[in-house]
């Protein structure tokens, strides 16, 4: 079955120091992979995706995100974090049967600290 | 600038009422989306639709029903309110799979 894993509920950074959020995905063929970021009481926004080509692909605000084949990951980082990127991150693995459909991870909330 | 927008930010309702949830995009885009989203959860598929009047079930569509009859407008019917859809409903536009998200409707059935 296709799925999208955020291994972890919650992540804490202090301001200044660099942060990853994890994913780990399952699909058949080559995935197309996506960051999104959630405000309070927002809807979320897209920060960047993996289609082909470089595995380290650079995004909105600062972030960027390393694509790993042999690991099935796609986690998210930024050198230096901010107490605004505190928010929740969601990984997005494209459907391989329905290629217009989104298969979402279950969250993750980041918590920078001043 | 992509524009999905949805017609209300918060809304509160009684069980059994019906309830309708409207969605408007500017983008032209052929693809239209309806998610729920619960702590713990994730984002989970309601409906969604790839053309006007054309719709398909998604991972949970209990409860639901949709309506696109413009091709800028999704609209999502909970035809009898219960406690249990108390949640953030989210629209989102978009194709092959790249999804641009409205703002969100908190929904609580009192």
């Amino acid at each position: 079955a296709q799925s999208v894993a955020q291994p972890e509920d919650q992540v804490n950074v202090a301001e200044g120091n660099p942060l990853t959020v994890k994913c780990t995905y399952s699909v058949s063929g080559n995935p197309y992979l996506f960051w999104y970021v959630q405000y309070p009481n927002r809807g979320l926004q897209f920060l960047l995706k993996y289609i082909t080509g470089d595995n380290l692909v650079k995004g909105s605000y600062g972030f960027e995100a390393e694509f790993n084949k042999s690991q099935t990951s796609f986690h998210l980082k930024k050198p230096s974090a901010l107490v605004s990127d505190s928010a929740l991150y969601f990984c997005a693995v494209r459907d391989t049967y329905n290629t217009d459909k989104l298969i979402f991870g279950t969250g993750t909330r980041l918590q920078v600290f001043p | 600038d992509v524009k999905v927008t949805q017609s209300s930010r918060y809304l509160v309702k009684r069980t059994g009422e019906k309830v309708f949830l409207e969605c408007v995009q500017d983008m032209d885009h052929e693809n239209m989306f309806w998610y729920r989203q619960d702590p713990g959860l994730g984002l989970r598929l309601i409906y969604f639709s790839y053309d006007v009047k054309m719709k398909e079930k998604g991972d949970i569509p209990e409860g639901y029903s949709v309506s696109r009859e413009k091709k800028e407008r999704f609209s999502l019917i909970l035809e009898s309110a219960s406690t249990n859809q108390t949640s953030m409903y989210l629209c989102a536009s978009g194709r092959q799979a790249e999804a641009f998200f409205g703002q969100g409707t908190r929904l609580t059935v009192v």
